[in-house]
């Protein structure tokens, strides 16, 4: 699997929006983005993903950049709720179905 | 809710015993996924099964073991238990054998505390 750089944490005023970078410079063709969050421990949960095109769901929006060498998340109107820790994957399914998940972003939304 | 459920929800024991946790996943899913995640290593890959039969095998130990039945559900155990072995364990599933955009959908994991 490519690997994947996050910033280790982040903050983000309230009712702003959030922007997380990830980068994947390793990235080949048939890679995917995926975005993952966990809140506290709970099971994580499935945000958005993208293979070259931006994508745009009720949760988030991605921006892929043109090379796709890195791409970001961004949370349009962050809430308290959002506090979370984000996880930025790519994944090739020809080493198997996992997904690998690295340290990724601890965003803390700021009242 | 992601529509996987796991059971129990914690779990505490002693050193040497055996557990089995057990996972449903969603409705017409086929694929399960169990992962660990402790507090030094992160969320890493265990093993997956697709309609019954192992697909992939990521970090698992030899004293873990997984199964998938016909109606669908998993069981993953683990004996001999260590200190270490003290972690969240999270069950995901989807739809197929993992195609490109396939999305794997976790359930809200089992809390393990071996004593």
């Amino acid at each position: 699997d490519a690997k994947t750089t996050q910033p280790t944490s982040m903050d983000c005023a309230e009712g702003r929006a959030a922007n997380l970078p990830c980068n994947h410079s390793t990235i080949s063709g048939n890679e995917y983005v995926y975005w993952y969050r966990q809140i506290h421990s709970q099971g994580p949960q499935y945000i958005i993903h993208g293979l070259k095109n931006n994508e745009t769901n009720e949760m988030a929006s991605l921006i892929i950049t043109e090379d796709r060498k890195s791409s970001t998340l961004i949370l349009p109107h962050a809430t308290l709720r959002d506090t979370a820790v984000y996880y930025c994957i790519v994944r090739e399914t020809n080493t198997g179905n996992q997904f690998y998940f690295g340290t990724g972003t601890s965003l803390t939304v700021i009242p | 809710d992601s529509g996987v459920t796991q059971t129990p929800k914690h779990l505490i024991t002693a050193t040497g015993q055996r557990v089995t946790l057990r996972c449903s996943p969603r409705s017409g899913d086929l694929s399960v996924y169990w992962y660990q995640q402790s507090l030094d290593q992160g969320l890493q890959f265990l093993i997956q099964y697709y309609n019954g039969e192992e697909r992939a095998k990521g970090n698992i130990l030899e004293r873990f073991s997984a199964q998938q039945f016909p109606d669908l559900h998993s069981e993953l155990n683990l004996s001999s238990l260590e200190l270490g072995d003290s972690a969240l364990y999270f069950c995901a599933s989807s739809v197929g054998i993992g195609g490109f955009q396939e999305t794997q959908y976790f359930g809200p994991g089992t809390r393990l505390l071996v004593l």
